[in-house]
């Protein structure tokens, strides 16, 4: 099967830091990666898309400089979420696309931030 | 922009009843997905819908997708208290994109 592993699967942070977050497919490569955050109670909503090799596109309202994507190579992707506040505090969860299954998407085991 | 709604928005229901929830999306697409989520867990993928007329079933679950009406159904059969989560569905943004929008969720509750 496809596994998409996420690291840390949780985090607390002080206001102002940064939190790196890793998006990692273990036994496919991904063409594609997804960023979605997800506040208590409520649906996903799309952040932003990953390519290797190139840079994120953002969805409308998400703030390019305050969440950070990186995608390195064809099974990691890395959100950093710079200067965190309280407000930032939420699941996020990634999703990548296999190169030989594109009918589907496989989403990571999310991470729950917290920022105090 | 693509809109998902689900209907309803909370479902209390007792062990042994049927019910069905709905999901209406406002542009067309032809991949349609339904997924549970746990409190405080990730997404479990249940069926994957590529074409008008799919009907896929899985238990007690069966999913449905009528592409021209622009809407899929969950029908939940004999419910048991396990079947007590949240369920999403998600419409793929520009077809095959993979870019999914979700849906407002559906928040099951399964009584004894």
């Amino acid at each position: 099967g496809a596994v998409v592993s996420q690291h840390p699967s949780r985090v607390i942070c002080k206001s102002g830091t940064s939190v790196k977050i890793e998006c990692r497919s273990l036994d496919f490569q991904a063409t594609t990666m997804f960023w979605y955050r997800q506040f208590p109670k409520q649906s996903l909503m799309l952040m932003a898309t990953s390519n290797e090799g190139s840079k994120a596109t953002y969805e409308q309202g998400v703030e390019k400089d305050k969440f950070l994507i990186n995608h390195a190579s064809l099974t990691l992707s890395t959100l950093t979420v710079t200067s965190a506040h309280p407000e930032d505090s939420s699941f996020y969860i990634c999703s990548a696309i296999a190169v030989w299954k594109n009918t589907e998407a496989f989403f990571g085991q999310g991470t729950r931030l917290t920022v105090v | 922009e693509l809109k998902v709604e689900q209907n309803p928005l909370f479902l209390s229901m007792q062990e042994g009843k049927n019910y069905t929830i709905y999901c209406n999306y406002s542009t067309t697409s032809d991949r349609l997905y339904w997924y549970r989520q746990d409190p405080g867990k990730s997404l479990e993928s249940l069926f994957v819908l590529l074409s008008n007329g799919a009907v896929k079933q899985e238990g007690r679950l069966m999913a449905s997708l009528d592409t021209k009406a622009r809407l899929s159904t969950l029908h939940i059969t004999a419910a048991v208290h396990d079947l007590s989560a949240t369920y999403f569905c998600a419409v793929d943004h520009g077809g095959a994109t993979n870019k999914l929008i979700f849906g407002t969720g559906t928040l099951l509750a399964v009584q004894p």
